[in-house]
């Protein structure tokens, strides 16, 4: 079982570059997420869709863009990277809003 | 709003000692409650979550978390502790009814001791 799976694992990028997170799940999931995590500030909801064709701002989007692809794929664009978006990236999906999230893997990304 | 409060950041534990990981919530409404566990670079695995019923919920690996409305509580727990239970714990909750994000917590770390 892949479950959700998010592309790259790391990445170290330049102040300004951009660059796409991909994720997928096969678990015909409605509602995605993108969280990035930070030490001794848990998990903070970057944006999410609720469905296919629908993506909202979560608690910090500044900075990120996303687009919901199609039920299985929810990707998450930096367009001008910046040092303070060096994080861990974790895709998530549940079945609806509110339901038991799963989580991809994480993604580690550096920005110098 | 939502918020959800872990008051502890590390716990430490000594082998087959009980434990307790803390968390309390702020939501109106009934709530949903989660707890997840985070293993080194590693994603969050789901635990175990109240939604109704029973206000003793168990969950994997032999955890268990009870919810208390009136000191609005969701404490995990586990009655012997295993060195291979040290990780990061995140507690998280969400509103029921309608559409509701999921809001954790800042996370505990369990330290179980040999």
């Amino acid at each position: 079982n892949a479950g959700v799976t998010q592309t790259p694992k790391f990445q170290v990028l330049k102040t300004g570059q951009s660059m796409t997170l991909q994720c997928a799940q096969d678990m015909n999931h409605n509602s995605m997420y993108w969280y990035r995590q930070d030490p001794g500030m848990g998990l903070r909801l970057i944006y999410y869709s609720a469905s296919e064709g629908t993506t909202d701002k979560g608690e910090v989007p500044n900075g990120y863009n996303v687009s919901r692809l199609n039920k299985r794929e929810f990707s998450l664009r930096l367009e001008s990277a910046a040092p303070s978006q060096t994080s861990v990236y974790f895709c998530a999906s549940s079945e609806r809003d509110g339901n038991t999230i799963y989580f991809g893997e994480g993604s580690w990304l550096t920005v110098v | 709003a939502q918020s959800v409060a872990q008051p502890e950041d590390q716990v430490n534990v000594a082998e087959g000692n009980p434990l307790t990981v803390k968390c309390t919530y702020s939501v109106s409404g009934n709530p949903y409650l989660f707890w997840y566990v985070q293993y080194p670079n590693r994603g969050l695995q789901f635990l175990l979550k109240y939604i109704t019923g029973d206000n003793l919920v168990k969950g994997s690996y032999g955890f268990e978390a009870e919810f208390n409305k009136s000191q609005t509580s969701f404490h995990l727990k586990k009655p012997s502790a295993l060195v291979s239970d040290s990780a990061l714990y995140f507690c998280a909750v969400s509103r029921s009814g309608g559409y509701n994000k999921l809001i954790f917590g800042a996370g505990t770390r369990l330290a179980v001791h040999p």
